[in-house]
């Protein structure tokens, strides 16, 4: 079974500035997906990112962007330029290219953003 | 198109009471999917269905849980009785079949059980 793991519960950044948030995964498969998902004090889920475990190019989506490592296992997400709306808990997850689609989530990751 | 949409929003109840949640996917979407989040486990897989059909329930967590889809456009999770420990906030997503498509997340309906 696949496990998700983001070892990070909590993290702050100020605002303007740039912030990561680790994600690795552990899987056998070689063809899947990885997302990361936003959820603000709203509760809706949100996605921000997407990419494919076939593309070697790191996917990209304005101020947010992917460090994907295929062989470590790891695909991090990098926030440029933080903005007071990006405090929320941000969700890795993964998904199977096989039959089947449904999602594993990593545990969660709190931003604080700081004014 | 609205989006996926739940009902109700919000329930409170007491042990022992039945609850059932609504869930209207997007329309096309032939994958729908119900998930649970808690602080303590996070967000948990419940069940999943591809074109109505249940594909996999091993995320139910005891016979007390139950879900059906009718039809593409209507799906319930139905807890028969309720405990405190079910209180959580249950997501309802849906998606087109296919691999790398995304899941569209519903508001979630936040149930406690008293």
């Amino acid at each position: 079974a696949q496990t998700v793991t983001q070892s990070q519960p909590e993290m702050s950044v100020q605002e303007a500035e740039t912030v990561t948030l680790s994600c690795t995964y552990d899987t056998s498969e070689s063809d899947y997906y990885l997302f990361w998902y936003k959820q603000p004090p709203s509760r809706q889920m949100i996605l921000v990112i997407r990419q494919e475990a076939y593309k070697q190019q790191n996917a990209t989506e304005n101020r947010f962007s992917v460090n994907f490592q295929k062989a470590a296992k790891s695909f991090s997400l990098k926030i440029s330029d933080s903005q007071l709306g990006d405090a929320a808990m941000y969700f890795c997850a993964y998904r199977t290219s096989r039959a089947g689609n449904m999602l594993t989530f990593g545990g969660g990751t709190r931003l604080m953003v700081k004014p | 198109d609205a989006g996926v949409i739940q009902s109700p929003r919000h329930e409170v109840t007491e042990m022992g009471q039945e609850v059932t949640l609504r869930c209207k996917p997007i329309s096309g979407h032939n994958s729908l999917f119900w998930y649970r989040q808690t602080m303590m486990r996070g967000l948990e897989l419940l069940i999943y269905f591809n074109n109505n059909v249940p594909i996999d329930d091993s995320g139910m967590p005891e016979d007390r849980f139950s879900a059906k889809m009718p039809n593409a456009s209507f799906s319930t999770l139905k807890i028969q009785p309720s405990e405190p420990r079910d209180s959580a906030v249950y997501f309802c997503a849906s998606s087109l079949k296919r691999g790398g498509n995304e899941q569209f997340f519903g508001p979630g309906t936040r149930l406690t059980v008293l």
